[in-house]
């Protein structure tokens, strides 16, 4: 049974960045047809889409924070990875990696929590 | 952008009651070559990920009870339980898939 887990620190200082890890079980994610994306839910408000990266590594991303993300994959691992720069206390969220096919998440991790605080 | 607007806000419904959730999206999600809504419901819990409960607008996932449909097709979608549990206490979103960045909307609260 597929299973992804979100890691990484649960505190980031403002102006640095934010890196986060999924590792993918039970899955390739070099198998074919497949997106792995990025979501996050900041406290309070809704669900905002960061990103996908296909297994073919093209990468899309949303235009509102397209300047600070990089969605990157490690075949070798079996791990996709997030990295979001310059970061501010807007960026406090619970992030979600999600598996996608025919654009729809079926699979989702279940969440990391990511506090921006000096 | 898509805007995705849910009405209402909140809702509460009585044990055994149907409950129904509406969703409004700016501009048509309905595919011209595969003739699909590209729309999808969520249920959120704290503390959990979110649960895809349907998509393409009508199809159920695999394992979500069959008190759960979704229909609508272009701009106007619905989320219906039909007879509220109480484990479906959650917040719910809908979400389209059609154009690129993926838009939610802004979540509709369930209560008892």
């Amino acid at each position: 049974q597929l299973q992804l887990q979100e890691s990484g620190p649960g505190l980031v200082k403002p102006s640095e960045t934010l890196s986060l890890t999924c590792t993918v079980s039970g899955g390739s994610i070099s198998s074919s047809s497949y997106y792995w994306g990025w979501i996050r839910q900041p406290p309070g408000t809704g669900l905002e889409w960061i990103g996908s990266i296909y297994y073919t590594g093209s990468t899309f991303y949303n235009p509102s924070l397209k300047s600070r993300v990089t969605i990157s994959k490690d075949t070798s691992k079996n791990q996709f990875s997030l990295q979001l720069s310059s970061v501010t206390a807007a960026d406090t969220a619970v992030y979600y990696c999600a598996r996608r096919t025919d654009r729809i998440m079926h699979v989702w991790g279940k969440g990391t929590s990511v506090t921006v605080a000096s | 952008d898509i805007v995705m607007t849910q009405s209402p806000d909140s809702l509460a419904v009585s044990l055994g009651e149907r409950a129904t959730i509406n969703c409004k999206s700016s501009q048509s999600v309905l595919g011209s070559s595969n003739n699909k809504n590209s729309l999808a419901w969520y249920q959120l819990k704290p503390g959990q990920p979110p649960k895809l409960l349907i998509y393409w607008a009508s199809t159920r996932e695999s394992g979500v009870p069959d008190r759960f449909s979704g229909s609508g097709s272009g701009t106007d979608f619905t989320l219906t339980i039909s007879s509220l549990q109480a484990e479906d206490v959650a917040v719910y979103y809908c979400h389209q898939y059609y154009n690129t960045p993926d838009t939610f909307g802004q979540g509709t609260k369930l209560e008892i």
